[in-house]
């Protein structure tokens, strides 16, 4: 089952614009973690927020967490074409054993 | 250093065949993650090791997948029989620590 959904499903927005998603999730976790996919290949690791952390910066990206809602958010700040991809969160389960469950993902399309 | 490796890129095959998916880590690292990413979904769990022991398969369908790990090194997973449903990319993915893990391209299965 899915441990996190991803709120939109798609979002579309002009290029230099913010693109923020959301991450919902359902039970107590250690950290969680923003991957990207594009089109056809495998995902890759973006940033790491741990449980007692609120807010992490890396660039272009800002995540917030909230463990009172069980909600993520991460922000792209001024987006370019080149972020058009798939964006997933990951939850790494308090007791799940390293365990790392994806939700549904968000489709980004950045457009010039 | 030398990313996660998956083998074949794309497969076809005909429902109630069955299929090998190869996956080779990255050096020393001791998990090692199957995923099921079904077009438009997230990944899904399959299977996960740590070094060459199953730490969850509760998502696995036993009585058509297998996997399995020599070594603690190179894992296959394999269907047999195959259905229509299979149809989808075959994701592996390793890490060292439960703070990143490193993804291959995949193996996108197509069943007829």
């Amino acid at each position: 089952s899915q441990q996190g959904e991803e709120d939109p499903q798609a979002l579309s927005i002009q290029e230099g614009e913010n693109a923020t998603m959301n991450c919902s999730y359902k039970t107590s976790i250690n950290n969680l973690q923003w991957y990207r996919q594009n089109s056809g290949r495998g995902l890759v690791h973006l940033i790491l927020i741990r449980s007692n952390e609120r807010e992490k910066h890396s660039g272009r990206l800002r995540v917030t967490l909230d463990t009172s809602k069980k909600s993520s958010s991460l922000l792209i700040t001024a987006s370019r074409a080149a972020d058009t991809a798939s964006y997933f969160c990951a939850t790494d389960i308090t007791g799940g054993g390293n365990k790392l469950t994806f939700g549904t993902g968000t489709q980004l399309k950045v457009e010039l | 250093e030398a990313g996660v490796a998956q083998s074949p890129r794309y497969k076809i095959i005909e429902k109630r065949q069955s299929v090998a998916f190869w996956c080779n880590p990255i050096s020393g690292h001791a998990t090692l993650y199957w995923y099921q990413q079904i077009l438009g979904q997230g990944p899904k769990l399959l299977i996960q090791f740590q070094n060459n022991g199953v730490v969850d398969d509760s998502q696995l369908p036993k009585d058509r997948f297998s996997a399995e790990r020599l070594k603690g090194v190179d894992s296959t997973l394999k269907i047999q029989p195959a259905k229509l449903e299979d149809s989808a990319v075959y994701l592996c993915a390793s890490s060292l620590t439960a703070l990143r893990a490193f993804f291959g391209q995949g193996t996108r299965l197509t069943v007829v």
